[in-house]
């Protein structure tokens, strides 16, 4: 019974492409977010939303659209793809904000290569 | 500006000995630290966390000390087991800006 899902897992697409990746969490969470591991392997934050309303932007290209459609979901979707944005895409949650001491609870990520 | 540093990529242990994973961060303003624990093709799972106004937690096999003058923290795991290899992940936050800063993790592999 995940906790936090999404997709897809692995998703191959070409420059130029829109592409989407979901998220669902079945914890009952305020917050979401979205993350974003490169090829150096440096976890970042990209979003986080609470109870819908975007909370953190962190530089990120508006490319990348996140939507929250109710507290238990938030979609990424990303315009115009390019090479640079194949990376691992971590969707998470936690009860409150990263800082309550609440834990983060991960999805399994989504490998997105563009070519 | 990496403001949370791993800078062993990889670490190998022998099964029952302990392993000692360290973490250094930059920004004094860091007030709660946890490690994550990352396993292939699977998201990085919540290990342990300790805050600034502590120097050690404790919890089974598991150790996080906090020495806040040197910037540093490590994760002590004892006695490692096989299950224990993973990627780990020193992250910190503060109150003002309410997010994770991660680390680039450490490949640990513990062997028979």
């Amino acid at each position: 019974d995940t906790a936090v899902s999404q997709t897809p897992k692995y998703l191959v697409t070409q420059m130029g492409n829109d592409k989407s990746i979901k998220c669902e969490q079945n914890l009952g969470h305020d917050t979401m977010y979205w993350y974003k591991q490169d090829s150096k392997k440096f976890l970042k934050i990209m979003f986080s939303y609470n109870n819908k309303e975007l909370i953190i932007n962190e530089t990120v290209p508006n490319r990348f659209s996140p939507k929250s459609p109710d507290k238990a979901h938030l979609n990424l979707h990303i315009n115009s793809l390019e090479l640079g944005d194949s990376a691992v895409y971590f969707c998470a949650s936690s009860p409150g904000g990263q800082h309550s001491g609440n834990t983060i609870y991960f999805g399994e990520g989504s490998w997105l290569t563009v070519v | 500006d990496q403001q949370v540093k791993q800078n062993s990529p990889s670490l190998s242990v022998q099964e029952g000995r302990i392993s000692i994973l360290n973490c250094d961060y930059t920004n004094s303003m860091f007030d709660y630290f946890l490690w994550y624990k990352k396993y292939p093709a699977e998201g990085p799972t919540f290990l342990i966390s300790i805050s600034s106004i502590k120097d050690k937690n404790e919890d089974g096999r598991f150790t996080v000390f906090l020495n806040k003058s040197a910037k540093h923290l490590s994760l002590h795991i004892v006695p490692s087991q096989p299950g224990d290899s993973a990627v780990y992940f020193c992250a910190a936050s503060h109150y003002n800006t309410d997010k994770l800063i991660f680390g680039t993790g450490t490949r640990l592999q513990v062997f028979p």
